[in-house]
């Protein structure tokens, strides 16, 4: 058990809609990544947050959002969904501290788009 | 981040030490070496992850060559387990804070 919580486990909705995951980080870490991991792509980097901002974007689509709350947990939003969202979405938090921190993955929310 | 590159798939007999090998030539003086496992489709789990020293923990050993250009990651005694899918990444936090995985090494544990 890594310590960072997401829900939901799982989530089946249809195209065109919209859905919020949530991620709790691990006490004490500021720092909350977000990955999405579909069978062609491998694991990617969405997005990262820092104690409430954002700090550094990745592959992450125009209809996806996300924000760190005060009380450090966090929420990505996709809307419009289409059928290539289906992934697995990660996130990880850790302490960010430059030269080097180490990132512990949550256990993921399943997305499958029909 | 320095690209790595590792093989596609490994094996190993339950028991005995599995080695994971990964190389990192164009590795920067910054960049430390991590090693995450993914089982199934659970999240990445972090192993180890070093600079220029051998490191151990209670998971697993990591040496580096003296060159820093390539790294195994050495699981003792491998159980089945340990079946998972191995990534190496180089990764400078003071270049940017996201890990880029590849396709890692598929072990497989076999009784």
């Amino acid at each position: 058990d890594s310590g960072v919580t997401q829900t939901p486990k799982h989530l089946i909705t249809a195209t065109g809609q919209r859905v919020t995951l949530r991620c709790s980080p691990r006490s004490g870490d500021l720092s909350v990544y977000w990955y999405q991991q579909s069978l062609d792509q491998g694991l990617q980097f969405l997005i990262q947050y820092y104690n409430g901002e954002e700090r550094a974007k990745g592959n992450i689509l125009e209809r996806f959002s996300a924000q760190q709350f005060p009380d450090l947990h966090s929420e990505l939003n996709l809307s419009s969904l289409e059928l290539g969202d289906s992934a697995l979405y990660f996130c990880a938090s850790s302490v960010y501290g430059g030269g080097q921190e180490t990132q512990y993955f949550g256990p993921g929310t399943r997305l499958l788009v029909l | 981040d320095a690209k790595t590159t590792q093989p596609t798939s490994m094996d190993c007999a339950e028991g005995r030490a599995a080695n994971l090998p990964c190389n990192h030539s164009t590795i920067s003086g910054n960049e430390y070496v991590y090693w995450y496992r993914q089982i199934h489709s659970q999240g990445p789990q972090y192993i180890i992850h070093g600079l220029k020293n051998n490191e151990t923990n209670e998971m697993a050993s990591l040496i580096i060559t003296e060159d820093r250009k390539s790294s195994t990651l050495i699981l003792p005694h491998a159980t089945l387990r340990d079946t998972a899918v191995y990534y190496c990444i180089a990764a400078d936090y003071n270049a940017g804070n996201m890990l880029t995985f590849g396709g890692g090494t598929r072990l497989m544990v076999k009784p």
